[in-house]
């Protein structure tokens, strides 16, 4: 089993661009999660998911959209890329409300 | 909202001496979870507490869940080098469904 992975691992963008970030999991997990980590912030919840075809905010939504047309898979777009946005990207998915498994990470740097 | 507080942010500590970080939540939580994230890693999963009062152990690592279920703390014995990383608590989002609310991590630098 993989687990959870994410693609890519690094990216650079610049201001104004578009990407999407893929997270996969191969654990029939029903929920699945997008944080964002800076340094001294912890980790910071952007959307989550609790099935297929369900997408919620989490604590810092703007900027960011997601979809889960699939269950094995999670989807981070970014419209219009912000230096902000600068961060590492971490995926995550859980059996209901238990432990957490989390991606290897993005590293994401906007110029 | 709800927070969840750490201290301290960072301890340097010479191998061989004890680790304690303390957690502490501004409701009370349904039950605490523990990661671990190594340098340039990701949070790996620890252990998760559910009743008040409670202690677990995991080989060097003692956690513990406090009465009133608004505090935990996790205590590393005899510190190694391996044990370098960043160290998260997380409980249960008072606003979202399912989701964890994290503090904002102890990093751990040992010193051999």
């Amino acid at each position: 089993n993989a687990g959870v992975t994410q693609t890519p691992k690094f990216r650079v963008l610049k201001t104004g661009q578009s990407m999407t970030l893929l997270c996969a999991q191969d654990m029939n997990h029903e929920y699945m999660y997008w944080y964002r980590q800076d340094p001294g912030m912890g980790l910071r919840l952007i959307h989550y998911s609790v099935g297929e075809g369900t997408t919620a905010k989490g604590e810092v939504p703007d900027g960011y959209n997601v979809s889960r047309l699939k269950k094995q898979n999670f989807l981070l777009g970014l419209e219009s890329a912000a230096p902000s946005q600068t961060s590492v990207y971490f995926c995550a998915s859980s059996y209901q409300r238990y432990e957490q498994y989390f991606g290897p990470g993005t590293r994401l740097t906007v110029t | 909202g709800q927070q969840v507080m750490q201290i301290p942010q960072y301890q340097h500590v010479q191998e061989g001496e004890d680790f304690t970080t303390y957690c502490n939540s501004s409701t009370t939580l349904s039950n605490i979870q523990w990661y671990k994230q190594r340098p340039g890693g990701h949070p790996v999963f620890l252990i998760q507490l559910v009743k008040s009062g409670e202690v677990k152990k995991q080989k060097r690592l003692t956690f513990q869940f406090g009465e009133a279920k608004k505090n935990s703390s996790l205590h590393i014995t005899a510190t190694q080098t391996t044990d370098v990383g960043t160290y998260f608590c997380a409980g249960p989002s008072s606003s979202g469904y399912s989701t964890l609310t994290f503090g904002k991590g102890t990093m751990l630098l040992v010193s051999p």
